[in-house]
Protein backbone atom coordinates (compact mmCIF):
# COMPACT_ATOMS: atom_id res chain seq x y z
CA UNK A 1 0.00 0.00 0.00
CA UNK A 2 1.41 3.10 -1.06
CA UNK A 3 2.16 5.60 1.91
CA UNK A 4 2.92 9.54 1.44
CA UNK A 5 5.14 11.47 4.16
CA UNK A 6 6.04 15.13 3.49
CA UNK A 7 8.80 16.99 6.26
CA UNK A 8 8.32 19.30 8.00
CA UNK A 9 5.05 19.34 9.21
CA UNK A 10 5.73 22.92 9.28
CA UNK A 11 7.98 25.51 8.45
CA UNK A 12 8.33 29.40 9.18
CA UNK A 13 10.99 31.24 6.79
CA UNK A 14 10.99 34.75 6.75
CA UNK A 15 10.47 36.65 3.58
CA UNK A 16 13.07 36.40 0.76
CA UNK A 17 14.58 32.76 1.62
CA UNK A 18 14.61 29.94 -0.53
CA UNK A 19 13.20 27.03 0.41
CA UNK A 20 12.61 23.37 0.18
CA UNK A 21 9.99 20.99 1.02
CA UNK A 22 10.48 17.36 1.30
CA UNK A 23 8.17 14.46 0.17
CA UNK A 24 8.73 10.70 0.07
CA UNK A 25 6.85 7.96 -0.84
CA UNK A 26 7.18 4.20 -0.21
CA UNK A 27 6.38 2.41 -3.35
CA UNK A 28 8.14 3.55 -6.51
CA UNK A 29 5.76 2.42 -9.25
CA UNK A 30 3.82 5.56 -9.81
CA UNK A 31 2.08 7.09 -13.01
CA UNK A 32 3.22 10.57 -11.89
CA UNK A 33 3.44 13.26 -8.80
CA UNK A 34 1.51 15.99 -8.24
CA UNK A 35 2.16 19.07 -6.02
CA UNK A 36 -0.77 21.35 -4.75
CA UNK A 37 -1.36 24.32 -2.32
CA UNK A 38 -4.22 24.41 -0.51
CA UNK A 39 -5.13 27.91 1.38
CA UNK A 40 -6.84 27.76 4.61
CA UNK A 41 -10.54 26.19 4.32
CA UNK A 42 -10.03 25.97 0.43
CA UNK A 43 -9.67 23.77 -2.03
CA UNK A 44 -6.76 22.44 -3.85
CA UNK A 45 -4.81 24.33 -6.73
CA UNK A 46 -2.04 22.35 -8.50
CA UNK A 47 1.28 23.68 -8.83
CA UNK A 48 3.34 21.07 -10.43
CA UNK A 49 2.71 17.43 -11.98
CA UNK A 50 5.85 15.65 -12.91
CA UNK A 51 5.40 12.45 -14.94
CA UNK A 52 7.22 9.47 -13.98
CA UNK A 53 9.68 9.47 -16.73
CA UNK A 54 10.63 13.41 -16.06
CA UNK A 55 12.90 14.39 -13.43
CA UNK A 56 11.67 17.81 -12.60
CA UNK A 57 9.17 20.59 -13.85
CA UNK A 58 9.29 24.35 -13.30
CA UNK A 59 6.91 26.78 -12.92
CA UNK A 60 8.14 30.31 -12.39
CA UNK A 61 9.59 30.31 -8.67
CA UNK A 62 8.42 27.29 -8.12
CA UNK A 63 10.59 24.26 -9.40
CA UNK A 64 9.68 20.26 -8.51
CA UNK A 65 12.11 17.00 -8.51
CA UNK A 66 11.41 13.79 -8.82
CA UNK A 67 13.74 10.66 -7.88
CA UNK A 68 11.52 7.37 -8.72
CA UNK A 69 14.06 5.02 -7.50
CA UNK A 70 14.38 6.46 -4.16
CA UNK A 71 10.92 7.53 -3.59
CA UNK A 72 11.69 11.01 -3.13
CA UNK A 73 10.48 14.84 -4.35
CA UNK A 74 10.93 17.67 -3.85
CA UNK A 75 9.36 21.66 -4.19
CA UNK A 76 11.57 23.87 -4.64
CA UNK A 77 10.28 27.80 -3.80
CA UNK A 78 12.47 30.69 -5.04
CA UNK A 79 12.65 34.05 -3.04
CA UNK A 80 9.82 33.28 -0.67
CA UNK A 81 6.60 36.16 -0.35
CA UNK A 82 4.16 36.18 2.18
CA UNK A 83 1.57 35.66 -0.22
CA UNK A 84 3.37 31.64 -0.28
CA UNK A 85 1.94 30.94 3.28
CA UNK A 86 -0.53 27.86 2.64
CA UNK A 87 -0.43 24.14 3.33
CA UNK A 88 1.62 21.97 0.61
CA UNK A 89 0.60 19.16 -0.48
CA UNK A 90 2.41 16.16 -2.33
CA UNK A 91 0.54 13.56 -4.08
CA UNK A 92 1.07 10.27 -6.45
CA UNK A 93 -0.65 8.16 -8.31
CA UNK A 94 0.57 4.77 -8.44
CA UNK A 95 0.45 2.47 -10.78
CA UNK A 96 -2.01 0.39 -11.45
CA UNK A 97 -4.45 1.88 -9.22
CA UNK A 98 -6.48 3.89 -11.79
CA UNK A 99 -5.90 7.18 -11.02
CA UNK A 100 -6.46 7.36 -7.11
CA UNK A 101 -3.99 10.47 -5.95
CA UNK A 102 -2.44 9.43 -2.62
CA UNK A 103 -1.54 12.65 -0.44
CA UNK A 104 0.74 13.15 1.90
CA UNK A 105 -0.04 15.21 5.37
CA UNK A 106 1.23 18.43 4.07
CA UNK A 107 3.55 20.87 4.65
CA UNK A 108 2.05 24.13 6.51
CA UNK A 109 4.31 27.48 5.35
CA UNK A 110 4.29 30.60 6.87
CA UNK A 111 6.24 33.23 5.09
CA UNK A 112 6.81 35.87 7.45
CA UNK A 113 7.40 39.90 6.09
CA UNK B 1 -12.94 28.23 -18.83
CA UNK B 2 -14.70 28.25 -15.67
CA UNK B 3 -13.35 25.75 -13.40
CA UNK B 4 -14.95 22.89 -11.11
CA UNK B 5 -17.46 23.87 -9.12
CA UNK B 6 -19.44 22.15 -5.77
CA UNK B 7 -22.26 23.01 -4.90
CA UNK B 8 -23.65 23.58 -1.69
CA UNK B 9 -20.45 25.02 -0.35
CA UNK B 10 -21.49 24.80 3.56
CA UNK B 11 -23.97 22.13 4.76
CA UNK B 12 -24.95 21.63 8.73
CA UNK B 13 -27.28 18.07 9.11
CA UNK B 14 -27.62 15.86 12.20
CA UNK B 15 -27.08 12.54 12.70
CA UNK B 16 -28.79 9.56 10.80
CA UNK B 17 -29.91 12.51 7.98
CA UNK B 18 -28.19 11.71 4.27
CA UNK B 19 -26.96 14.12 2.11
CA UNK B 20 -26.60 14.87 -1.95
CA UNK B 21 -23.52 16.66 -2.25
CA UNK B 22 -22.86 17.98 -6.29
CA UNK B 23 -19.78 18.33 -8.40
CA UNK B 24 -19.44 20.23 -12.14
CA UNK B 25 -16.57 19.48 -13.80
CA UNK B 26 -14.49 21.64 -15.95
CA UNK B 27 -15.96 21.85 -19.44
CA UNK B 28 -15.45 18.93 -21.49
CA UNK B 29 -13.73 16.86 -18.83
CA UNK B 30 -15.12 13.51 -18.27
CA UNK B 31 -13.57 12.10 -15.08
CA UNK B 32 -14.69 13.02 -11.80
CA UNK B 33 -13.08 12.10 -8.37
CA UNK B 34 -13.91 12.19 -4.74
CA UNK B 35 -11.92 12.91 -1.81
CA UNK B 36 -12.58 13.41 2.05
CA UNK B 37 -10.62 15.79 3.82
CA UNK B 38 -10.58 15.55 8.14
CA UNK B 39 -7.66 16.93 10.24
CA UNK B 40 -7.30 13.19 11.62
CA UNK B 41 -6.86 11.38 8.63
CA UNK B 42 -5.79 14.13 5.55
CA UNK B 43 -7.16 13.28 2.21
CA UNK B 44 -8.62 10.11 1.63
CA UNK B 45 -9.86 8.93 -1.73
CA UNK B 46 -13.78 8.23 -1.53
CA UNK B 47 -14.35 7.09 -5.79
CA UNK B 48 -13.66 8.27 -9.17
CA UNK B 49 -16.08 8.06 -11.80
CA UNK B 50 -15.40 8.14 -15.38
CA UNK B 51 -18.08 7.76 -18.43
CA UNK B 52 -20.78 7.62 -15.71
CA UNK B 53 -18.98 4.47 -14.78
CA UNK B 54 -17.66 3.81 -11.33
CA UNK B 55 -13.86 2.91 -12.28
CA UNK B 56 -12.62 2.94 -8.25
CA UNK B 57 -13.17 2.81 -5.14
CA UNK B 58 -11.77 4.22 -1.80
CA UNK B 59 -11.98 2.07 1.73
CA UNK B 60 -15.29 3.97 2.61
CA UNK B 61 -18.67 2.05 3.98
CA UNK B 62 -21.60 1.30 1.84
CA UNK B 63 -23.13 4.53 3.20
CA UNK B 64 -21.23 6.72 0.49
CA UNK B 65 -22.42 6.56 -2.50
CA UNK B 66 -21.84 8.13 -6.37
CA UNK B 67 -23.17 9.01 -9.69
CA UNK B 68 -22.07 10.93 -12.41
CA UNK B 69 -24.43 11.95 -15.29
CA UNK B 70 -24.09 12.04 -18.71
CA UNK B 71 -23.31 15.46 -18.94
CA UNK B 72 -20.24 14.56 -16.42
CA UNK B 73 -21.62 16.12 -13.50
CA UNK B 74 -21.64 14.08 -10.53
CA UNK B 75 -22.92 13.74 -7.06
CA UNK B 76 -21.97 11.86 -4.02
CA UNK B 77 -24.76 10.30 -1.39
CA UNK B 78 -23.73 9.93 2.18
CA UNK B 79 -26.94 8.04 4.13
CA UNK B 80 -27.44 7.76 7.66
CA UNK B 81 -24.90 10.72 8.83
CA UNK B 82 -22.15 10.19 11.95
CA UNK B 83 -20.30 12.48 13.47
CA UNK B 84 -17.46 11.11 11.86
CA UNK B 85 -18.36 12.05 8.58
CA UNK B 86 -17.95 15.93 9.51
CA UNK B 87 -15.18 17.10 6.55
CA UNK B 88 -14.44 19.02 3.76
CA UNK B 89 -15.31 17.00 0.60
CA UNK B 90 -13.36 18.20 -2.47
CA UNK B 91 -14.09 16.66 -6.38
CA UNK B 92 -11.57 16.90 -8.33
CA UNK B 93 -11.58 16.51 -12.54
CA UNK B 94 -9.62 15.77 -15.05
CA UNK B 95 -9.75 14.87 -18.88
CA UNK B 96 -10.18 11.03 -18.57
CA UNK B 97 -8.49 8.02 -17.49
CA UNK B 98 -4.45 8.31 -17.37
CA UNK B 99 -2.24 10.55 -15.63
CA UNK B 100 -3.27 14.21 -16.27
CA UNK B 101 -3.54 16.75 -13.75
CA UNK B 102 -6.45 17.16 -11.47
CA UNK B 103 -7.88 20.01 -11.01
CA UNK B 104 -9.83 20.39 -7.81
CA UNK B 105 -13.25 22.72 -6.89
CA UNK B 106 -13.21 24.69 -3.40
CA UNK B 107 -15.12 21.46 -1.95
CA UNK B 108 -18.25 21.26 0.48
CA UNK B 109 -17.84 21.96 4.13
CA UNK B 110 -19.93 19.63 5.92
CA UNK B 111 -21.02 19.56 9.29
CA UNK B 112 -22.55 16.65 11.35
CA UNK B 113 -24.10 17.12 14.26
Amino acid sequence: KQEVTQIPAALSVPEGENLVLNCSFTDSAIYNLQWFRQDPGKGLTSLLLIQSSQREQTSGRLNASLDKSSGRSTLYIAASQPGDSATYLCAVISSGSARQLTFGSGTQLTVLP
Amino acid sequence: KAGVTQTPRYLIKTRGQQVTLSCSPISGHRSVSWYQQTPGQGLQFLFEYFSETQRNKGNFPGRFSGRQFSNSRSEMNVSTLELGDSALYLCASSLGPGAETQYFGPGTRLLVL
